[in-house]
């Protein structure tokens, strides 16, 4: 079946510091890819939409400059929280639909992000 | 996306069958009910969907009333695996749209 995959896992990090999470679509393209956010037991927050060769697009709330997304490819999409800061801790979780199979959504493992 | 709501949390033993209600009065008529579920400290996880009719797969049952106002995820033989929380979302079937997720449903299953 589809699968998604995230690396790292999980990370820590200094305050101040960059960190890049990328996601990948493993066997199909997806020219779109959605980046959420989970604080600790709280539902899934979305935080921006991936679009391949295109700007991608933040909800409302999310800064654009902080979180900066890249899809320069049908299969990956990266997401650096840049300047990261202790409330930046989260976990961060990629999706993407295949469109040969659009009915159902693929999520990735989820990257554990703590900032000390 | 049409709301919906569910109960913040359930208890089933384990081997019996898990039932897990949502309400989505406001759901339209092109919107699809959707179940996700995401095991502690992993991504989301799809199970199941409908449009009206009840579905069947091989890891749950979606039963959906006639009126297409409330629907029940059935797990017919519950497992400690089954252990998570569970989301109903109700969204347009295709295309490249967002998930919006709810407080979802905390099940526990009791050994």
């Amino acid at each position: 079946g589809a699968v998604v995959s995230q690396h790292p896992s999980w990370v820590i990090c200094k305050s101040g510091t960059s960190v890049k999470i990328e996601c990948r679509s493993l066997d199909f393209q997806a020219t779109t890819m959605f980046w959420y956010r989970q604080f600790p037991k709280q539902s899934l927050m979305l935080m921006a939409t991936s679009n391949e060769g295109s700007k991608a697009t933040y909800e409302q709330g999310v800064e654009k400059d902080k979180f900066l997304i890249n899809h320069a490819s049908l299969t990956l999409s990266t997401l650096t929280v840049t300047s990261a800061h202790p409330e930046d801790s989260s976990f961060y979780i990629c999706s993407a639909r295949d469109q040969s199979r659009p009915t159902e959504a693929f999520f990735g493992q989820g990257t554990r992000l703590t900032v000390v | 996306d049409a709301k919906t709501t569910q109960p913040t949390s359930m208890d089933c033993a384990e081997g019996r069958a898990a039932n897990l209600p949502c309400n989505h009065s406001t759901i339209s008529g092109n919107e699809y009910v959707y179940w996700y579920r995401q095991i502690h400290s992993q991504g989301p996880q799809y199970i199941i969907h409908g449009l009206k009719n009840n579905e069947t797969n091989e890891m749950a049952s979606l039963i959906i009333t006639e009126d297409r106002k409330s629907s029940t995820l059935i797990l017919p033989h519950a497992t400690l695996r089954d252990t998570a929380v569970y989301y109903c979302i109700a969204q347009n079937r295709f295309g490249n749209e967002k998930l919006t997720f709810g407080t979802g449903t905390r099940l526990t299953i009791i050994p």
